[in-house]
């Protein structure tokens, strides 16, 4: 069955410290992957996501991302976080045949941040 | 540019009733896809809505039941409302493939 995991439901870093959040699929291919935030009373707003082609994706607001074929990881990195980095963070998955657009998403990690 | 837009942004309802959400996707946008977040949960694909029709269905009841219009926007109504369908739903709509853009959702109460 097609899953992701975020091992990590709540983390807390200090703000300027680095950051790694985890996400690991279970899938019949390599699928489309993607990243999202989502701050309270929010909707989802995309950071990243990795089609093909280099497997270390920029994003937004200074985010990267590495997919690891051989783990079948897709962990969000960002080096130096900030105050507004808060929020939650959702790994998902698309399937890249048939035409459809469903995204399957992990359960989500939240991020604090101490200043 | 308007982003999607999603009405109501609270709602509460009694079980048993129905409910009907209601979404208007960002401009150029002609797909439209439904989730629903429960609490401390990620979001549940529904189904999604091209050219008026249904073209993927997650694993929902029939109690979920959706609709597009000629103008791409869309209605999900949910029929005999459970307790467990206390969720914040979601709409997205896109053009091109994955390029998805999010509402700020529909918390529905159900008491």
């Amino acid at each position: 069955a097609q899953s992701v995991t975020q091992p990590d439901i709540h983390i807390t870093v200090s703000e300027g410290a680095s950051l790694e959040l985890r996400c690991n699929y279970s899938y019949g291919a390599t699928p489309y992957l993607f990243w999202y935030v989502q701050s309270p009373g929010q909707g989802l707003q995309l950071l990243l996501k990795y089609f093909s082609g280099d497997t270390l994706v920029q994003g937004i607001k200074g985010f990267e991302a590495e997919f690891k074929r051989s783990q079948s990881s897709f962990n969000l990195r960002k080096p130096s976080v900030h105050w507004s980095d808060a929020a939650e963070y959702f790994c998902a998955v698309g399937a890249r045949s048939g035409g459809y657009n469903k995204l399957i998403f992990g359960a989500g990690t939240r991020l604090a941040v101490h200043p | 540019d308007a982003g999607v837009t999603q009405s109501p942004t609270h709602l509460i309802k009694t079980r048993g009733q129905q409910v009907t959400l209601r979404c208007s996707p960002k401009s150029g946008h002609d797909t439209v896809s439904w989730y629903q977040q429960a609490l401390g949960q990620g979001p549940q694909f529904i189904f999604q809505y091209y050219e008026e029709e249904e073209r993927q269905r997650g694993n929902f009841p029939d109690r979920f039941s959706g609709h597009q219009f000629p103008n791409y926007s869309s209605e999900l109504n949910v029929n005999a409302l459970l307790l467990g369908d206390s969720a914040l739903y979601l709409c997205a709509s896109n053009r091109e493939h994955y390029g998805y853009t999010f509402g700020s959702g529909t918390r529905l109460t159900v008491v």
